[in-house]
């Protein structure tokens, strides 16, 4: 059972490149969730799904995106990276009033 | 909506019990308590959580006073391994919203 699945593990990109976080779970949850870290702070939600097909903002969804491909999968999108998007990227799902199970990560740095 | 409150650090003997303080004074009937621990930069690991009732697993026991304006987390035989990040967050079925956590050192 591999709970929540993140890849890649590391990216380096410069600025303006575009690329997509991925992330898949494979214990049926309905919502998930993505969410970044800097150093020395507390997580912060980029963008969630709370079931299949909708998607709704966070605390700090400018310069993403995202889609909820099916149940399984849930993409962030970064279409012009800048270096203020150098973080650790986590994502998360969870079932209804259950704890929310994460990933081990995507390190980003954007130079 | 004001999120929960911890101190910021706590130290705590190897062997000891650890336990760790959570103010929570604006929880709604319907929130949960949820502890989260995070080691070094890895994803956050879930520890417990609970509604009214004090609650115990594998890892660790949740104190949660009959008001539910605050709770304690108690890891009975702390390890150097637990020193961690340690998250205290109330919640209903929306996502987690994650402070700043409290940094436990478990000292030899």
């Amino acid at each position: 059972n591999a709970g929540v699945t993140q890849t890649p593990k590391f990216q380096v990109l410069k600025t303006g490149q575009s690329m997509t976080l991925q992330c898949a779970q494979d214990m049926n949850h309905n919502s998930m969730y993505w969410y970044r870290q800097d150093p020395g702070m507390g997580l912060r939600l980029i963008y969630y799904s709370a079931s299949e097909g909708t998607t709704d903002k966070g605390e700090v969804p400018n310069g993403y995106n995202v889609s909820r491909l099916n149940k399984r999968e849930f993409s962030l999108r970064l279409e012009s990276a800048a270096p203020s998007q150098t973080s650790v990227y986590f994502c998360a799902s969870r079932a209804d009033y259950q704890p929310q199970h994460f990933g081990d990560g995507t390190r980003l740095s954007i130079l | 909506d004001a999120k929960t409150t911890q101190p910021p650090s706590m130290d705590c003997a190897e062997g000891r019990a650890a336990n760790l303080p959570c103010n929570h004074s604006t929880i709604s009937g319907n929130e949960y308590v949820y502890w989260y621990r995070q080691i070094h930069s890895q994803g956050p690991q879930y520890i417990i959580h609970g509604l009214k009732n004090n609650e115990t697993n594998e890892m660790a026991s949740l104190i949660i006073t009959e008001d539910r304006k605050s709770s304690t987390l108690i890891l009975p035989h702390a390890t150097l391994r637990d020193t961690a990040v340690y998250y205290c967050i109330k919640g209903g079925n929306t996502p987690l919203v994650f402070g700043k956590g409290t940094r436990l050192s478990v000292i030899a």
